[in-house]
């Protein structure tokens, strides 16, 4: 049964210490996205890569987030350094899009608590 | 922004009864997709409908789409306690490069 995998589940960390989250993407998928949902914000766009290329990182805070796709089955999105305010879930999708349609299909999330 | 936003925020129902969740949304799209999230969980794609859909339909759901009035809606009928959990709308832009989600309905359906 194909999934997206994040790690870790879950993180609590100290501000100003660095975060990665990993995503693997289901195993076909030419596109991956990261997503962070909060109560206040809901479910906001941070960055999304196309066949590996970076094409739109503009949701991102860019002076302490990153988001890379080092291989095909490896998407990581760093936090350096973690604010109290990055505390969130934190989800990874991924989907065939093909033309003009597709579907995501979502990870777990990764829950961050900065203290 | 293209995000979508669905009213109402919560509804609570009783088992058995219909579910009506409505999205709204600002530009021009390429087709719209309803998720649905369990507490805890990542969001699962419910359906999609293009552009040039009016309706469609999946089991018990029913989405319709009104591109001149902006909006679509999202029906369950004879639903379930099963059925609780938040459902959001997901609009795409027509190079489908970004997926944007509304704030979600939060339904609630008591057994």
């Amino acid at each position: 049964d194909a999934r997206v995998t994040q790690t870790p589940r879950h993180k609590v960390t100290e501000m100003g210490q660095e975060v990665t989250m990993r995503c693997q993407p289901i195993l076909g998928h030419n596109t991956v996205f990261w997503y962070r949902q909060t109560m206040m914000q809901g479910l906001e766009l941070l960055a999304y890569f196309r066949n590996r290329a970076p094409l739109d990182d503009s949701g991102m805070p860019k002076d302490r987030f990153s988001a890379e796709m080092p291989d095909a089955t490896l998407a990581t999105l760093k936090i350096q350094p973690s604010e109290p305010r990055d505390s969130a879930v934190y989800f990874c999708a991924s989907g065939l899009f093909e033309g003009n349609t597709g579907e995501l299909f979502f990870g777990e999330g990764s829950r961050l608590t900065v203290l | 922004s293209q995000q979508g936003e669905e009213d109402p925020q919560a509804l609570s129902i009783q088992e058995g009864e219909n579910a009506t969740m409505n999205c709204s949304y600002k530009t021009s799209i390429n087709n719209l997709q309803w998720y649905r999230q369990n507490s805890g969980r990542g969001l699962v794609h419910l359906i999609l409908i293009r552009s040039n859909e009016r309706e469609k339909h999946s089991g018990r759901l029913r989405v319709t789409l009104d591109t001149s009035k902006k909006s679509s809606s999202l029906l369950i009928t004879a639903s379930r306690a099963a059925d609780t959990a938040s459902y959001f709308c997901a609009t795409a832009e027509y190079n489908f490069n970004k997926f944007y989600f509304g704030s979600g309905t939060k339904l609630n359906v008591k057994p």
